[in-house]
């Protein structure tokens, strides 16, 4: 059964770059139905849409945070990657990962989340 | 302020009926794109509990229900029970935005 688990750092300092990583497994990430993706909850907050990947590498952004954001896939591990730029404190969240599927696009599967709180 | 509005909360007794409504625009739920839900209980990770509009994936009990009309979408949960009491979510796609939009989430409390 395809399971999705976070990795990465609880703490950031302000400006600095958030990385995370989701490692994906009981199934391959090149997967031409899925694509991959990110979603955040900040403290007490609704869901926030962050960025998606498919397997061929195309990319897509929420547009209020494409300039910070990358989303980056390594099929030899079976893994991709959140990277966030320049955090402030409203960048605190929770954050998910999850595999979307093709259209209708919704999010079939979820990592039970990471916290990171960006704090100095 | 989400892109799909939802009410903050709603609330029915044991065994009642309650809706969740989630609205959108001409650039999501309008531009004829399916409406998901979701449920976050406490603590944990959200579960999806509809896909397309109405359809439930395997285990998901039949007391849960969805449709969609014009820009608008809603869950409707027959049978109440308190292990329903939870946090629900819609989401959507966005032509404005080329992604993924979600409400911003109704806190369900059984009486």
């Amino acid at each position: 059964q395809l399971q999705l688990q976070e990795s990465g750092p609880g703490l950031v300092k302000p400006s600095e770059t958030l990385s995370l990583t989701c490692t994906v497994s009981g199934g391959s990430i090149s997967s031409s139905s899925s694509y991959w993706g990110w979603i955040r909850q900040p403290p007490g907050k609704g869901l926030e849409w962050i960025a998606s990947i498919y397997y061929s590498g195309s990319t897509s952004y929420y547009p209020s945070l494409k300039s910070r954001v990358t989303i980056s896939l390594d099929t030899s591990k079976n893994q991709f990657s959140l990277k966030l730029s320049s955090v402030t404190a409203a960048d605190t969240a929770v954050y998910y990962c999850a595999r979307r599927t093709t259209r209708p696009w919704y999010f079939d599967l979820w990592g039970r989340g990471t916290v990171v709180t960006v704090s100095s | 302020q989400s892109v799909l509005t939802q009410p903050p909360s709603v609330s029915g007794a044991p065994g009642q009926r309650v809706t969740i409504s989630c609205t959108g625009s001409s650039s999501n739920i309008g531009a004829d794109y399916d409406v998901h839900w979701y449920q976050q209980l406490p603590g944990t990770a959200p579960k999806l509990l509809i896909y397309g509009n109405s359809n439930r994936p395997s285990g998901v009990p039949d007391r849960f229900s969805g449709s969609k009309s014009g820009t608008s979408a809603s869950l409707a949960i027959t049978g109440l029970q308190a292990e329903d009491e939870a946090d629900y979510y819609c989401q959507s796609f966005d032509s404005s935005l080329s992604g993924s939009v979600f409400g911003g989430g109704t806190k369900l409390t059984v009486l």
